[in-house]
């Protein structure tokens, strides 16, 4: 059964420093890894999907890696901003379709 | 263009009693999902249906009951409400299940069983 974990559960930073927010799964036979923003109490906003055949995927100040073969997952932000704070989510879909599996998130605030 | 739409935004029911949830996708795809987002629990996976099909399910009891209808618009059923049912449903859609395409989510339907 696929596991997904999120590390770490929470973060707090200045504005303006760059970070990293880590994903991994315990099974690599994945199609595909997204990351999603959700804000309180809100739905889920896309923000980046890595196929399985890719390393990385980027998207202005967002940047994703995966190596499939480790299970794991970072996504990197740039310059963080107040406006980033937000639960980040990562997500595995492990066959047709797109029944994806999420990890628990890491719910960030970044302080002016 | 519109992206996923769910109704209603919230929704309080009595125990015991049914709910219906809907979920209109994205123009142009076919497969809608529906996941819970119960306090505690993170997003599980509840459903999928496309081109009108249930194609499988998450580990939920069968009380929970959906379908989709001619036009990939989708209803979510819960019958007989439990007080553990209160939680975020959230509904997302994609292309036809060949592609391996991006899910988009809609903003969620806050239900609360009281």
């Amino acid at each position: 059964k696929q596991e997904v974990t999120q590390i770490p559960a929470a973060l707090s930073v200045p504005e303006g420093e760059n970070l990293v927010l880590n994903c991994s799964f315990t099974d690599s036979a994945i199609y595909n890894l997204q990351w999603f923003r959700q804000d309180p109490g809100k739905g889920l906003t896309s923000l980046l999907l890595i196929q399985s055949s890719q390393r990385e995927q980027t998207s202005g100040r967002l940047n994703a890696s995966l190596d499939k073969s480790s299970g794991r997952s970072t996504l990197y932000i740039a310059a963080s901003q107040p406006g980033d704070s937000a639960t980040y989510l990562c997500a595995v879909n492990i066959m047709a379709g797109n029944m994806l599996t999420f990890g628990g998130g890491t719910r960030l605030m970044v302080k002016p | 263009e519109a992206g996923v739409t769910q109704s209603p935004t919230h929704l309080i029911k009595t125990r015991g009693q049914q709910a219906t949830l809907r979920c209109s996708p994205i123009s142009g795809h076919t497969s809608v999902y529906w996941y819970q987002q119960a306090l505690g629990l993170g997003l599980q996976f509840l459903l999928w249906y496309d081109e009108g099909e249930e194609r499988n399910r998450g580990n939920f009891p069968p009380r929970f009951s959906g379908r989709q209808f001619p036009n990939y618009s989708s209803e979510l059923n819960v019958n007989a409400l439990e007080l553990e049912d209160s939680a975020l449903y959230l509904c997302a859609s994609s292309p036809t299940w060949g592609d391996i395409a991006e899910a988009f989510f809609g903003q969620g339907t806050r239900l609360t069983v009281v």
